[in-house]
Order: C-alpha cells, then sequence, then structure tokens
C-alpha cells in the first residue's frame, strides 16, 4: 500500500536553529499538507500546498514557517528560527483530490525537539 | 469557523465488549467527510472509518461503525468485540471539501481495554 515517507522520525535542534522537515508524499496525489502536534493536544493543521503553491494556512504558520515542493517527490517544511514552543510531532499528509474523496494519507510524523 | 468537540478524554472498555466514542461538530456546511483516526503510542495516524455527509448509510468497517446523526451534528464511533490492540487515542475529524480540504480534529478521547 502507498504510504507518505517523512524524515526523519525524530530530531533535535537547539533553539534560533533552522529545521527543514522532509516528506514523500504518495505519488498520484494532488494537495500536500502539514500538521502539528503538541504533545498530550490534538492535531493541528498548519498548511496545504496544490498546484506549487499555499492554499491555505494557519495562523500558526507564521513567518517563521516555509514550504517547498523542490522537485517532483519531495515537500518540506522549513523552521527558520526554531523556539521551544515548536517542539512537537509534525505530520506530513498528502490526499488525491479533496479530503474525503481519495485517499487522505498521513506519514508516522516527525519528532521535533528543540532544547 | 469549523470546530470538533469530543467530550469524554478517557473511556476504558472491558476485551470483547462494546464501546462508543463521542463526537460532535459545528459547520454551517452540507458537504463535508468525517473522520475517526486512531494514534496508537507510537503516534502514527491511522484511519479507521470515514463518512461523507450526503449518505445516510452509516459506515462500518468489520468491528467499527458510526452513528452519524446529521441534524444534530453527532458522528459517534462503536467499537464491537473490542481488542486489546485498540487501545489508542481516537480522534474525530471533519473535513472540508471546499478550498484547502484541510482536516479539523478534536481534541481525542483515550481508550484503554482492560483485559
Amino acid at each position: 500500500e502507498p504510504e507518505v515517507t517523512q524524515t526523519p522520525s525524530h530530531q533535535v535542534t537547539q533553539m534560533g536553529q533552522e529545521v527543514i522537515l522532509r516528506c514523500v508524499p504518495i505519488s498520484n496525489h494532488l494537495y500536500f499538507y502539514w500538521y502539528r502536534q503538541i504533545l498530550g493536544q490534538k492535531v493541528e493543521f498548519l498548511v496545504s500546498f496544490y498546484n506549487n503553491e499555499i492554499s491555505e494556512k494557519s495562523e500558526i504558520f507564521d513567518d517563521q514557517f516555509s514550504v517547498e515542493r523542490p522537485d517532483g517527490s519531495n515537500f518540506t517544511l522549513k523552521i527558520r528560527s526554531t523556539k521551544l514552543e515548536d517542539s512537537a510531532m509534525y505530520f506530513c499528509a498528502s490526499s488525491e483530490a479533496s479530503a474525503g474523496a481519495g485517499g487522505y494519507t498521513f506519514g508516522s510524523g516527525t519528532r521535533l525537539t528543540v532544547v | 469557523a469549523q470546530t470538533v468537540t469530543q467530550s469524554q478524554p478517557e473511556m476504558s472498555v472491558q476485551e470483547a465488549e462494546t464501546v462508543t466514542l463521542s463526537c460532535t461538530y459545528d459547520t454551517s456546511e452540507s458537504d463535508y467527510y468525517l473522520f475517526w483516526y486512531k494514534q496508537p503510542p507510537s503516534r502514527q495516524m491511522i484511519l479507521v472509518i470515514r463518512q461523507e455527509a450526503y449518505k445516510q448509510q452509516n459506515a462500518t468497517e468489520n468491528r467499527f461503525s458510526v452513528n452519524f446523526q446529521k441534524a444534530a451534528k453527532s458522528f459517534s464511533l462503536k467499537i464491537s468485540d473490542s481488542q486489546l490492540g485498540d487501545a489508542a487515542m481516537y480522534f474525530c475529524a471533519y473535513g472540508i471539501i471546499q478550498g484547502a480540504q484541510k482536516l479539523v480534529f478534536g481534541q481525542g478521547t483515550r481508550l484503554t481495554i482492560n483485559p
């Protein structure tokens, strides 16, 4: 079964450093997403990406965050200057069409720890 | 804005018994999707079941079924013949069809299975 692949599975970084979280969505999917889950809390939408541009972003997704699809397979989330409160599980997801019509598949997540 | 509420932070059930997890949501849309996701200790997000709002028939996937009450904006998950492997966090989610197709999640219910 096709999977969304995220790397690394766990990253530790110092406050103020830049991090790039990487994702390989399912190949025939058109929509790409990043979600965040702070430990013990609910999963929160960060950003959606379609046709090589951001289609929607949440209030969390401020100027410190950016997304990119540098080639035909990767989808990245960059945090420019990490803060302690950025520590969370970050999930990449992709969908074939609208959220329910096709497979909406999550990756296994990257656990980001900012120290 | 759409919201999803899970009023049961924790639930427990005896192995082989049936348990129902509650979820309510708020939306002004008429077309949308609803989901239940399972999150085991590994923190991966696993789709359990999906319901299209335009379908009156409740979705079923093996031991998992939903009770979808559109007028009441209620979407509960019933797990029959509970198994030890069902122990996890369960998140209810609402999928917006138009626009970014993002998912809005509830706060989650931690399900414990007692042997």
